[in-house]
């Protein structure tokens, strides 16, 4: 196994344009997790996948976000009408038992312009 | 909701051991974590406390004291590739749906001198 995969590394989009980032997880970690980060700052939690079901959001994320993960395998994570605001790394990470930690993606960068 | 404190920046030399802390408060506490992150990369795992006292695993151990809301991070023998933020990450499980969310801190920046 390769670990988590994010594509794309990098985006620049102009300011209310939609983007979607796709993770895919480790096969075999059931729980899929989705962060921002901005610099000098750590992970914020934007929501979290068991299988395939969504089942906590944070109250940080507006209506601008969603996320879905068809079939338990790969999720992704739409902006829509981006922000500059929006511009951040976004990390998905995968864990199978909580006591193993996450294992992280390498994120995707978002810059709006 | 969760605090979590950690000092932003630490120097140390190439050789040394330094102690980076963690400060947390939080109504569910279930575990605590340590990440690792070099710039411009993502965090990867480095130690798991859920019960009092220190966890070792090679240079790195790992100390945590439920009571006092108090952990921290010790690197020995530290090396130049040591430098990078070390995350501290608290999980709480007032999480509804299952999920007991972990919150990160802002990281602690540790640069290593020669």
């Amino acid at each position: 196994d390769t670990g988590v995969s994010q594509d794309p590394r990098h985006k620049i989009t102009k300011r209310g344009q939609n983007v979607t980032f796709r993770c895919d997880p480790i096969s075999e970690h059931n729980r899929l997790y989705w962060y921002r980060q901005t610099l000098g700052q750590g992970p914020e939690f934007l929501t979290y996948f068991q299988n395939e079901a969504q089942l906590e959001k944070s109250r940080l994320l507006s209506d601008r976000f969603s996320a879905e993960r068809p079939k338990g395998s790969f999720s992704t994570l739409e902006i829509q009408r981006t922000e500059q605001g929006d511009s951040a790394m976004y990390l998905c990470a995968s864990s199978l038992e909580v006591a193993y930690g996450y294992t992280f993606g390498s994120g995707t960068r978002l810059t709006v312009v | 909701g969760q605090n979590i404190d950690q000092p932003t920046e630490m120097t140390a030399t190439e050789g040394a051991i330094v102690q980076i802390n963690c400060t947390y408060q939080t109504s569910g506490f279930n575990g605590l974590f340590w990440y690792q992150q070099h710039a411009g990369e993502a965090p990867t795992f480095l130690s798991y406390n859920v019960l009092d006292g220190l966890e070792e695993k090679g240079r790195f151990s790992s100390f945590l004291s439920r009571s006092k809301g108090y952990s921290y991070l010790l690197l020995k023998e530290l090396q130049m590739k040591d430098s990078a933020s070390y995350l501290c990450a608290v999980r709480d499980r007032t999480g509804s749906g299952g999920y007991q969310k972990v919150t990160f801190g802002t990281g602690t920046k540790l640069q290593v001198i020669p």
